[in-house]
Formats: structure tokens, C-alpha cells, sequence
């Protein structure tokens, strides 16, 4: 599976969008991007995930590049509760989940 | 929503002795997984199970630990015989599909070795 680069960490106003880049420059053309966060020790949370179109649903909305390399996690108006490490994941269907450092997002009041 | 559930939440044991974590994947899905996340570290997979088999295993999965699906319902995770090492969380996760399927996790089992 293809490598993804996020920044370390983030701050976020709260009420603001979060904007969570993520490149991924050698991914493949059958690899999907997923997001998942992972709030304090609780499991991964899937966000969403998406191969070519921009996708949205309710929590989060995902802008896949044309060139593919890299993508964009927006929470359009963050809560102190989406406050977690984001984690970007380049994935070929049906394999293992392979985990980075992810991106540490505060939000603050 | 379904979820996936795990028990216990929290365990505690003694070097050497085996323990046994257990998951009740989403109902519907078929390809299970367990990973494991040591305080502080990456998260990491462990091995995929489907129909009835591993699929794929991590070099952390060793002959120390065994995966089983007992009934149409549990998934379990044995460790043999536990290493200080071994103290991680563990995390269950069940997708529906293999191509395109989501893994959605469970809330973890933290397991201390003493």
C-alpha cells in the first residue's frame, strides 16, 4: 500500500472548518483513501473514504485531486469533540489497514 | 447502528498465562480483523480472518497467538502465553466486503501483562 504524508498536528477554531491534508503521491490506481480518527485510546472511527470523486457525507467531506496524490479531510464546523488524530490511509481493497502517525487535531473554543 | 462489541474491556494477567479476547463483529460481515495499539504507539494489524481462515498475518502474529470464529456470532483472539510485551490494546474491526468493504472497530480490550 502507497505511503501518506499529514502533518503532525493541527489547531482548529471551534466553528470553523478543518481543513486535513494529506499527500500520497505513489498511490495506485486501485487504492482507496479512508480516513479514520481515533479519539483518545477508543477505536478508529471510519470517517469516509473515496478512489476518484469527491465524497461527503455526514461527518466529514473528502477532495480527492485530479492527479490522485493527494487528498483533503474537511470537517466543515468543527466541535471540541471532533478534537482526535486523523489518520489519512491508502488502502487496495481487502487489505490490512496500515496506520501512520496521523494528524493530531485540537479544537479550541 | 450496528456496531462492533469487545469484551472485556479491560484485562489483567499474569506472565504466562493465556488469555482470550473476544469480539462480536457487525452482523452481516464476513472478513474480520485484529489489531493492537501498545500505549503510546502506531496502531497495528495483527491478522484478517475469512471463511474461516487467516487470510493474511502480521510478523507480530506469531504461533503465541491463534484466531478463531467458535460460533456465527464471536470472533476471538488467544494468547497463549503472555509477555510483558503484550500489554497493548486490542482492537476487533469487521467489514462487509472485501473490495470496498469499510473496517469498522470495536472499542478495544486493554490487556496488561504483570
Amino acid at each position: 500500500d502507497a505511503k501518506t504524508t499529514q502533518p503532525p498536528s493541527m489547531d482548529c477554531a471551534e466553528g470553523r472548518a478543518a481543513n486535513l491534508p494529506c499527500n500520497h503521491s505513489t498511490i495506485s490506481g486501485n487504492e482507496y483513501v479512508y480516513w479514520y480518527r481515533q479519539i483518545h485510546s477508543q477505536g478508529p472511527q471510519y470517517i469516509i473514504h473515496g478512489l476518484k470523486n469527491n465524497e461527503t457525507n455526514e461527518m466529514a467531506s473528502l477532495i480527492i485531486t485530479e492527479d490522485r496524490k493527494s487528498s483533503t479531510l474537511i470537517l466543515p464546523h468543527a466541535t471540541l469533540r471532533d478534537t482526535a488524530v486523523y489518520y489519512c490511509i491508502v488502502m487496495a481493497a481487502g487489505n490490512k489497514l496500515t496506520f501512520g502517525g496521523g494528524t493530531r487535531v485540537l479544537v479550541k473554543p | 447502528e450496528p456496531e462492533v462489541t469487545q469484551t472485556p474491556s479491560h484485562q489483567v494477567t499474569q506472565m504466562g498465562q493465556e488469555v482470550i479476547l473476544r469480539c462480536v463483529p457487525i452482523s452481516n460481515h464476513l472478513y474480520f480483523y485484529w489489531y493492537r495499539q501498545i500505549l503510546g504507539q502506531k496502531v497495528e494489524f495483527l491478522v484478517s480472518f475469512y471463511n474461516n481462515e487467516i487470510s493474511e498475518k502480521s510478523e507480530i502474529f506469531d504461533d503465541q497467538f491463534s484466531v478463531e470464529r467458535p460460533d456465527g456470532s464471536n470472533f476471538t483472539l488467544k494468547i497463549r502465553s503472555t509477555k510483558l510485551e503484550d500489554s497493548a490494546m486490542y482492537f476487533c474491526a469487521s467489514s462487509e466486503a472485501a473490495v470496498g468493504g469499510t473496517q469498522y472497530f470495536g472499542p478495544g480490550t486493554r490487556l496488561l501483562v504483570l
